[in-house]
């Protein structure tokens, strides 16, 4: 297992486009999370699920915020109508129950 | 809510031994983890403390007071490539984990 990966690396985008973030996951984790880190920060949460269900999301997130896994083994982020604010790195990370994280090398978002 | 307080930036020397703390308020505590991340990367797991007490692994050492809300991250001979940012982290029911914002740690020669 090559660990998490996500895709595409970087995305430039202009405001009011649509964009889809891929990751995938390390096969045998149950759980995958996404974060979303800005400059300075820590991670912030923004979603996760366990197997297929999406157990929790951020009240942070706005409706233009999406997330799927609909076969319990990779994820798309989607996020509807970018606006600046949404500039950042997202971050995909998997792991077992209770267990710590592996992080993929995230997704940088450029909204212009 | 959850409230994680930690130091902005620390500054060592090579060789040196840094401690790094950390203060939290977690509604469902399950336990705290602490990352390693360096400029442009993505975290890097480290430590995971459930139990008070001190957990050594290496150069690093992670001790947890779950009735004080606190915690410490001790690197010991410390090396140019430690510097980087170290998160403090604690987990709430359903393990899901929540981030400070980090504290920088520059080491000198």
């Amino acid at each position: 297992d090559t660990g998490v990966s996500q895709d595409p690396r970087h995305k430039i985008t202009k405001r009011g486009q649509n964009v889809t973030f891929r990751c995938d996951p390390i096969s045998e984790h149950n759980r995958l999370y996404w974060y979303r880190q800005t400059l300075g920060q820590g991670p912030e949460f923004l979603t996760y699920f366990q197997n297929e269900a999406q157990l929790e999301k951020s009240r942070l997130l706005s409706d233009r915020f999406s997330a799927e896994r609909p076969k319990g083994s990779f994820s798309t982020l989607e996020i509807q109508r970018t606006e600046q604010g949404d500039s950042a790195m997202y971050l995909c990370a998997s792991s077992l129950t209770g267990e710590g994280y592996t992080f993929g090398s995230g997704t940088r978002l450029t909204v212009v | 809510g959850q409230n994680i307080d930690q130091p902005t930036e620390m500054t060592a020397t090579e060789g040196a031994i840094v401690q790094i703390n950390c203060t939290y308020q977690t509604s469902g505590f399950n336990g705290l983890f602490w990352y390693q991340q360096h400029a442009g990367e993505a975290p890097t797991f480290l430590s995971y403390n459930v139990l008070d007490g001190l957990e050594e692994k290496g150069r690093f050492s992670s001790f947890l007071s779950r009735s004080k809300g606190y915690s410490y991250l001790l690197l010991k001979e410390l090396q140019m490539k430690d510097s980087a940012s170290y998160l403090c982290a604690p987990t709430s029911g359903g393990f899901k984990t929540i981030f400070g914002a980090g504290t920088r740690l520059f080491v000198k020669a």
